[in-house]
């Protein structure tokens, strides 16, 4: 079965300061990767995907990651930040071949301060 | 055009009673998902259809959940004697069928068990 971890459950940074989300998967199975963030009140939205092709993905909002397979990580990262991108982050997998549903980590609160 | 929408929005029931939850997907999805958001459990995933396909419902937590779509369009949770542990928020989201796609999400339906 695949998981996945986000070992920083909060993570404040001030404004226009580079931010970079953790995220590390384990799965025995090629999987596609995906960043959603969540505001308050709100449902999940798309960041970025990573499917196939180049390791560094660029999403909405200024945020990108990087997919390493080595180190089966896929951190999500922003050079400068504002008080909008105050929200939760989540990192999630779904397996090649193996359905659509998700599997999600835990989740990231950033904490954009002024 | 509309996204996907969920109703009720709050949905406050007493312990032991039935409830049922709406989705109504982007026209032309014919993916289907319910997860689940709670404190304890974070984002789980519940149960998926594809078009006319058997359901995955490898992550309902017990037979008191089960949920149906109606027509390849409309899909009903119904949990069945609620419990106080059921009280979460409960997520929708559909999308094209392919794999690794994106999952487009409704603003989800808080339900509390008193």
């Amino acid at each position: 079965a695949q998981s996945v971890t986000q070992l920083d459950s909060q993570v404040p940074v001030f404004e226009e300061a580079p931010v970079e989300l953790r995220c590390n998967y384990s799965s025995s199975v090629s999987v596609y990767l995906f960043w959603y963030v969540q505001y308050p009140n709100q449902g999940l939205q798309l960041l970025l995907k990573y499917l196939s092709g180049s390791t560094l993905v660029k999403g909405i909002n200024g945020f990108e990651a990087e997919f390493n397979k080595s180190q089966t990580s896929f951190h999500l990262r922003k050079p400068s930040v504002h008080i909008s991108d105050t929200a939760e982050y989540f990192c999630a997998v779904t397996l090649k071949g193996g359905g659509n549903k998700l599997t999600f980590g835990t989740g990231t609160q950033l904490k954009v301060e002024l | 055009g509309a996204g996907v929408s969920q109703s009720p929005s709050n949905k406050v029931t007493e312990k032991g009673k039935d409830v049922e939850l709406r989705c109504d997907p982007i026209s032309g999805h014919t993916a289907l998902y319910w997860y689940r958001q709670s404190l304890g459990q974070g984002l789980e995933f519940l149960i998926y259809f594809q078009g006319n396909s058997a359901p995955d419902k490898s992550g309902l937590p017990s037979d008191r959940f089960s949920a149906e779509r109606t027509g390849g369009s409309v899909s009903t949770l119904t949990i069945q004697r609620t419990q106080q542990e059921d009280s979460a928020v409960y997520l929708c989201a559909s999308s094209h069928n392919s794999y690794g796609v994106e999952q487009y999400f409704g603003p989800g339906t808080r339900l509390t068990v008193t």
